[in-house]
């Protein structure tokens, strides 16, 4: 069976403070994605990464950054966290570019800053 | 740019009753159209899925036609079920690296 797996399903951290979130698949995919979920706006596209070690910003990239040095993992970093980013975070992986293939979301991670 | 646009929610019916969500978009190229669901505590997951005009996508009871001539993928199912609860999504794709969603409808299936 598919998976793609989050660190956390539920987390809670202080303002300022650094917080990871990581993400796995075993599907083999290329291509990765962190979105962020909030009521009435649907899902916003963070980053994604079509390859190791490549990157390129989503729609609200600020504030956030990623990582990705293995093709299965790929890691959303907050460098310092704010309340406006507490909300629900999907990580998802699909197959490569040129031809639309389905998305594979994680459970998602609740992500609290207080 | 590329868009979708989905009926707000919360949309609430009893069970068997007809189901219709609608969803329009405005994409400059030739999309696919697919419909995911999500399950209270869970992530997405594909429900179906259109790859050209005309084409008719369906699982678990729901369709969808991709009508070219009015921009639309209507979910519909002809007899919702109390299981059927979930956040409803609409999204395109043009075979870019991103994934155009909905803002999701909510549906609530009374017994």
């Amino acid at each position: 069976d598919v998976k793609v797996t989050q660190s956390s399903r539920y987390l809670v951290k202080r303002t300022g403070e650094k917080v990871f979130l990581e993400c796995v698949q075993d599907m083999d995919h290329e291509n990765m994605f962190w979105y962020r979920q909030d009521p009435g706006l649907g899902l916003r596209l963070i980053y994604f990464s079509y390859d190791v070690k490549m990157k390129e910003k989503g729609d609200i990239p600020e504030g956030y950054s990623v990582s990705r040095e293995k093709k299965e993992r790929f890691s959303l970093i907050l460098e310092s966290a704010s309340t406006n980013q507490t909300s629900m975070y999907l990580c998802a992986s699909s197959f490569g570019a040129g031809v639309p293939y389905e998305q594979y979301f994680g459970p998602g991670t609740r992500l609290t800053v207080t | 740019g590329d868009s979708v646009t989905q009926m707000e929610g919360p949309v609430t019916l009893s069970e068997e009753a007809f189901l219709t969500i609608n969803c329009t978009y405005t994409a400059t190229g030739y999309p696919s159209l697919f419909w995911y669901v999500q399950y209270p505590g869970e992530g997405l997951q594909l429900l179906l899925k259109a790859t050209k005009a005309d084409d008719k996508g369906s699982n678990k009871g729901f369709e969808a036609t991709y009508r070219k001539e009015t921009t639309s993928f209507h979910l519909e199912k002809g007899s919702v079920q109390v299981s059927d609860s979930a956040v409803y999504f609409c999204a395109l794709d043009t075979g870019g690296f991103k994934t155009i969603f909905g803002a999701g409808t909510r549906l609530f299936v009374k017994a």
